[in-house]
């Protein structure tokens, strides 16, 4: 059971919007820590896709975009293509306990 | 560049000690800037945490595996290491290697850039 709640799978077709929602609490999201995104293909190395909520690293499209607002993030894919089928995964930090990064379970996006 | 590379056993007999080790060019461990980390995988399964570390050996945990994980820095070879003791089938994962992505902050930090990653089989 992650700690921080996403999707297990959503969809679309090529040239829609999606969005893939990362639902946390006061311990992670909510203690205004920051969430971050990461992209992967079957079988490769996780791609840091949105940084520090809403920031892309260079030659991530711009089709990519974060938010966060309160004890929730979102991550949304406009003019959704083929090649955009792949894992998501965010991640931030959670107090409890004694302090953890964590992550997300990972959605799979589906281009219909 | 910045590139990290695991390496180590792709077996381990169950209640051993896995030991993995990432080696780091392009950037300087000593330096002290950024923080080290360990990251595993297991087949279908979704990202997890393990630790990190500092260039001065300082070190924080996944409280889930605090009680078997070590995690422990080499800078004379620029390299850090994993040490999990116990291991059972559930341990079976690809484990990566990664650094912060922000300079020296232990907590609030993403990723960025990762190792390969190389798998690790628990099994007799």
């Amino acid at each position: 059971q992650s700690v921080l709640t996403q999707p297990p799978s959503v969809s679309g077709a090529p040239g829609q919007r999606v969005t893939i929602s990362c639902t946390g609490n006061n311990s992670n999201i909510g203690a205004t820590f920051d969430v971050h995104w990461y992209q992967q293909f079957p079988g490769t190395v996780p791609k840091l896709l949105i940084y520090a909520n809403t920031n892309r690293p260079s030659g991530v499209p711009d089709r990519f975009s974060g938010s966060k607002s309160g004890t929730s993030a979102s991550l949304a894919i406009t003019g959704l293509q083929a090649e955009d089928e792949a894992d998501y995964y965010c991640q931030s930090y959670d107090l409890s306990l004694s302090g953890s990064r964590v992550f997300g379970g990972g959605t799979k996006l589906t281009v219909l | 560049q910045v590139q990290l590379q695991e390496s180590g056993p792709g077996l381990v007999k169950p209640s051993q000690t896995l030991s993995l080790t990432c080696t780091v060019s392009g950037d300087s461990i000593s330096s002290g800037t950024y923080y080290w980390n360990w990251i595993r995988q297991p087949a279908g399964k979704g990202l997890e945490w393990i630790g990190l570390i500092y260039s001065s050996g300082s070190t924080d945990y996944n409280p889930s595996l605090k009680s078997r994980v070590a995690i422990s820095v080499d800078t004379s070879k620029n390299q850090f290491s994993l040490r999990l003791s116990s291991v059972t089938a559930a341990d079976t994962a690809v484990y990566y290697c990664a650094r912060d992505g922000r300079p020296t902050t232990p907590r609030d930090n993403w990723f960025d850039p990762w190792g390969q990653g190389t798998l690790v089989t628990v099994s007799s």
